[in-house]
């Protein structure tokens, strides 16, 4: 079984200034990692995710996440947030098992972007 | 468009009552999901199908129940023993590895 966590419940950030949402998850086995993204009263959008390869992964939305096998987590980053980013982002993982695959969720981080 | 259709956007339930919460797409995917979200508790998964005629409870299975019997459809009911139902519920299906694409959520609510 897969886990998550997002430590940070909200984060409120000025205009135009960086952000870093952060997400480690727990797994005995390998997995996938995503970032979605959910605006108010509607449902969530893929965001970016990694599956293989590089470890820098670029999102839409001017998004990107680093996975650290290591450390166990997948932060997303965005050099310079705009008013438009309001929203709540979630970490979700899923293991590799194709064939089974059920993700897992965090309890997201409400995002705040304060003009 | 291709899509996922939720419907409807809200709904009422009375005590004792059973509901049932709509989930169609066209977007020709075999799997489909229903997940629940309650504030600071993120999405916790309900059931899911990965084929028609076979489904799969998820972490919160007790007190709902799915069906389904067409590719398309994929209708979640919840019934009276499903003792806190207030929520928004999401509807999901599966194209390749992870990209869930989300239908516009169900707020349920008790009367």
């Amino acid at each position: 079984a897969q886990s998550v966590t997002q430590l940070d419940s909200q984060v409120p950030v000025f205009e135009e200034a960086p952000v870093e949402l952060r997400c480690n998850y727990s797994s005995s086995v390998s997995v996938y990692l995503f970032w979605y993204v959910q605006y108010p009263n509607q449902g969530l959008q893929l965001l970016l995710k990694y599956l293989s390869g590089s470890t820098l992964v670029k999102g839409i939305n001017g998004f990107e996440a680093e996975f650290n096998k290591s450390q166990t987590s997948f932060h997303l980053r965005k050099p310079s947030v705009h008013i438009s980013d309001t929203a709540e982002y979630f970490c979700a993982v899923s293991d590799t098992n194709f064939g089974n695959e059920k993700l897992t969720f965090g309890t997201g981080t409400r995002l705040t972007i304060i003009p | 468009d291709g899509g996922i259709t939720q419907s409807p956007k809200y709904l009422f339930r009375k005590e004792g009552q059973n509901v049932t919460l709509s989930c169609e797409q066209n977007l020709n995917h075999d799997a489909m999901y229903w997940y629940r979200q309650d504030p600071g508790q993120g999405l916790r998964l309900i059931y899911y199908s990965q084929i028609v005629n076979d489904f799969q409870k998820g972490d919160i299975a007790e007190g709902y129940s799915v069906s389904r019997e067409k590719k398309e459809s994929f209708p979640l009911t919840v019934t009276s023993a499903q003792k806190n139902p207030t929520a928004f519920y999401l509807c999901a299906s599966r194209r390749d590895r992870g990209k869930l694409f989300f239908g516009s959520g169900t707020q349920l609510s008790v009367l």
